[in-house]
């Protein structure tokens, strides 16, 4: 069965500072992997998503994404933070199947917080 | 954005009472989900549809039964609702069984059993 870790419940930055969210996956074959924003009160965003190729991805609001095989990890990146980007995120792992269409387990999340 | 409505928004409600959440989908996806959201589990799958009466258990579905009588329509009912019940409820919709579709989520019922 596959699963999502995210270590950090919560983390706190300053404005325009880097930031790195880890994800680690359990999954046997390869995997399909997504990060989800959620800000206060709002349903989930997507923010990017991996299934091959360049395993460096792209995604809105300035976001990337680097997935590593070998360590198991998606973790999720951002040049310079600002206050807006304070939310909850979420890393995914998808199995597709035609009974149950992308089935997606989720981590537990990873609070941002921004400092001024 | 996808076309996701759920309703209620909110909703109070005592232990033992019926409820039903209502999802609302106007992009014709196959797939349509329920979750819940509690603090430190992320989300949890409750339920799943991948027809119009075609209906399956997801991890915690106890105490839930969901019917899909329509593409457009996927609801979730509380049959006598609990307090362990309270929490935040999200609806998402997908439109083809490959892993890399990824999901669209609504705006969240947020349900409160007292």
């Amino acid at each position: 069965a596959q699963s999502v870790t995210q270590p950090d419940i919560h983390i706190t930055v300053s404005e325009g500072a880097s930031l790195e969210l880890r994800c680690n996956y359990s999954y046997g074959a390869t995997p399909y992997l997504f990060w989800y924003v959620q800000s206060p009160g709002q349903g989930l965003q997507l923010l990017l998503k991996y299934f091959s190729g360049d395993t460096l991805v792209q995604g809105i609001k300035g976001f990337e994404a680097e997935f590593k095989r070998s360590q198991s990890s998606f973790n999720l990146r951002k040049p310079s933070v600002h206050w807006s980007d304070a939310a909850e995120y979420f890393c995914a792992v998808g199995a597709g199947s035609p009974h149950a269409g992308n089935m997606l387990t989720f981590g537990g999340g990873t609070r941002l917080m921004v400092k001024p | 954005d996808a076309g996701i409505t759920q309703s209620p928004r909110h909703k109070v409600t005592e232990t033992g009472t019926p409820v039903t959440l209502r999802c609302h989908q106007t992009e014709n996806h196959r797939y349509m989900y329920w979750y819940r959201q509690d603090p430190g589990h992320g989300l949890r799958l409750i339920h799943y549809s991948y027809g119009v009466k075609d209906t399956d258990k997801g991890e915690v579905s106890d105490g839930y039964s969901v019917s899909r009588s329509k593409t457009e329509d996927f609801l979730l009912t509380l049959e006598s609702a609990t307090s362990s019940q309270t929490s935040v409820y999200f609806c998402a919709i997908s439109q083809q069984s490959s892993g890399n579709q990824p999901q669209h989520f609504g705006d969240g019922t947020r349900l409160s059993i007292l």
